[in-house]
């Protein structure tokens, strides 16, 4: 199964701010998803990203808002846009092999 | 629209004993279910995954059924170990896309 460093694994940032956080796997993927964790809710599928294409998102998520780069194989970033309070979550990014997860970023918009 | 629940109360057993987990599912046909363990901080661990055509799955002290007619599963720990305290994620998928919906998850605490 695919290893995945996630960082940062947690921030505190100002609201109407930008937060990028990227996934490296260890070994060469097709599709990488990001999700979204709300304290104490289920994860939420937020796109799906493959190399070469643009990300496919879901519904209620928009590309202005969560823009994501896939710019090869092994590597994928999710910036959140103009943060609010809202967007205080837990974001983590997975991929199929091995059914594996990143560790998160624990998100705290003030 | 579709739905998966777990209970949200967490599940508090003496250790020794089995765990019991449930997961329903409405207005879905997913053709296989998973189940992972999530520790405080951390994401998502998998554990098992059984398909539509499979009624049991087994690894080790872990068992996971998938009734399709029920529209459930069951995720069973038998001679449950304090380690084994940790919410337990449901999820089900569509071979064509790989996305997963999940539950909201059960916290399972095991008393030594």
């Amino acid at each position: 199964s695919a290893v995945i460093s996630q960082k940062p694994s947690r921030d505190i940032c100002q609201r109407g701010t930008s937060l990028t956080i990227q996934c490296q796997v260890d070994s060469q993927v097709t599709m990488m998803f990001w999700y979204r964790q709300q304290p104490g809710q289920s994860l939420t599928l937020i796109a799906t990203a493959n190399q070469g294409s643009e990300a496919t998102y879901e519904s209620g998520f928009v590309i202005d808002k969560f823009p994501i780069s896939r710019p090869n194989l092994t590597f994928s970033t999710l910036t959140v846009s103009n943060m609010s309070p809202e967007d205080s979550s837990i974001y983590l990014c997975s991929v199929v092999e091995g059914y594996t997860f990143g560790s998160g970023t624990r998100l705290t918009v003030v | 629209s579709q739905k998966i629940e777990q209970n949200s109360e967490a599940l508090n057993i003496q250790e020794g004993k089995t765990a019991t987990l449930t997961c329903n599912y409405t207005n879905y046909s997913p053709a296989y279910l998973q189940w992972y363990r999530q520790d405080p901080g951390r994401g998502p661990v998998f554990l098992l995954l059984i398909r539509e055509n499979e009624k049991e799955k087994r690894k080790e002290r872990l068992k996971v059924t998938f009734d399709t007619t029920l529209k459930q599963s069951l995720f069973h720990i038998t001679a449950s170990q304090p380690a084994d305290s940790a919410t337990y994620l449901c999820a089900f998928g569509m071979d064509s896309s790989y996305k997963l919906i999940f539950g909201s998850g059960t916290r399972l605490l095991v008393r030594p």
